[in-house]
């Protein structure tokens, strides 16, 4: 299972956090991935991190993108800086068993993020 | 990046109705097509993965059809379970991407 957690509100121009912690099974295999889902509009995949620590982000987010991994902890997390209205959103972790693009076979339900002041 | 056009935006069927679903790509892709379920506040769920294979403890009235631009998602006969929002999602290229979302609802 996975489960988000973080702040449902941030501030423009802020940075927003989120982990996602692994439960019945353990980050030291597959990729893990942060994927938001803006009201309306499509899916879009933000970026992965794979046990090692190498990351992958989505070209239109790269700058913005920073993910972690803590394997003796089973979390891994997201930090997207400068955030403006566009980034409010449901944001989900999700596993993928191969690089991306790939499916996602496991998602945790997802945590929303409200970006106002 | 590809974009994934789904059809209708919303389906309005009963019980035991055959119920097609559609996903167009702006370009042709391969075989990697996948399908996913989700029921408000949940998580989304895979159904199908390569167009047409099944994911495992899926029941078996999903089917996933189609090649080059053109998908499809059937459900043979409608259950009460069945009643979400389905998503396709291209994984040939790029960040892969997903379509906006057929929701099905009673009728």
């Amino acid at each position: 299972q996975l489960r988000e957690s973080g702040p449902g509100l941030v501030k423009p121009s802020e940075t927003l956090s989120l982990n996602c912690t692994v439960s019945g099974g353990s980050v030291s295999t597959y990729f893990w991935s942060w994927i938001r889902h803006p009201a309306g509009r499509e899916m879009e995949w933000i970026g992965r991190v794979f046990h090692s620590g190498t990351t992958k982000y989505n070209p239109s987010l790269k700058s913005r993108v920073s993910m972690s991994i803590d394997t003796s902890n089973n979390i891994f997390s997201l930090k997207l800086t400068s955030v403006t209205a566009a980034d409010t959103a449901v944001y989900h972790c999700a596993r993928s068993l191969y690089e991306p693009p790939d499916t996602f076979d496991i998602w945790g339900q997802g945590t929303g993020v409200i970006v106002s002041s | 990046d590809i974009q994934m056009t789904q059809s209708p935006s919303t389906l309005s069927a009963s019980i035991g109705d055959r119920v097609t679903l559609t996903c167009r790509a702006s370009e042709t892709i391969s075989h990697y097509l996948a399908w996913y379920q989700q029921k408000p506040g949940k998580a989304p769920k895979l159904l199908i993965y390569k167009t047409s294979s099944l994911e495992s403890g899926v029941p078996s009235r999903f089917s996933g059809s189609g090649s080059g631009t053109e998908f499809t998602l059937t459900i043979s006969s409608l259950q009460p379970d069945d009643f979400a929002t389905y998503y396709c999602q291209q994984y040939d290229s790029g960040s892969g991407t997903f379509g906006r979302g057929t929701k099905v609802e009673v009728k």
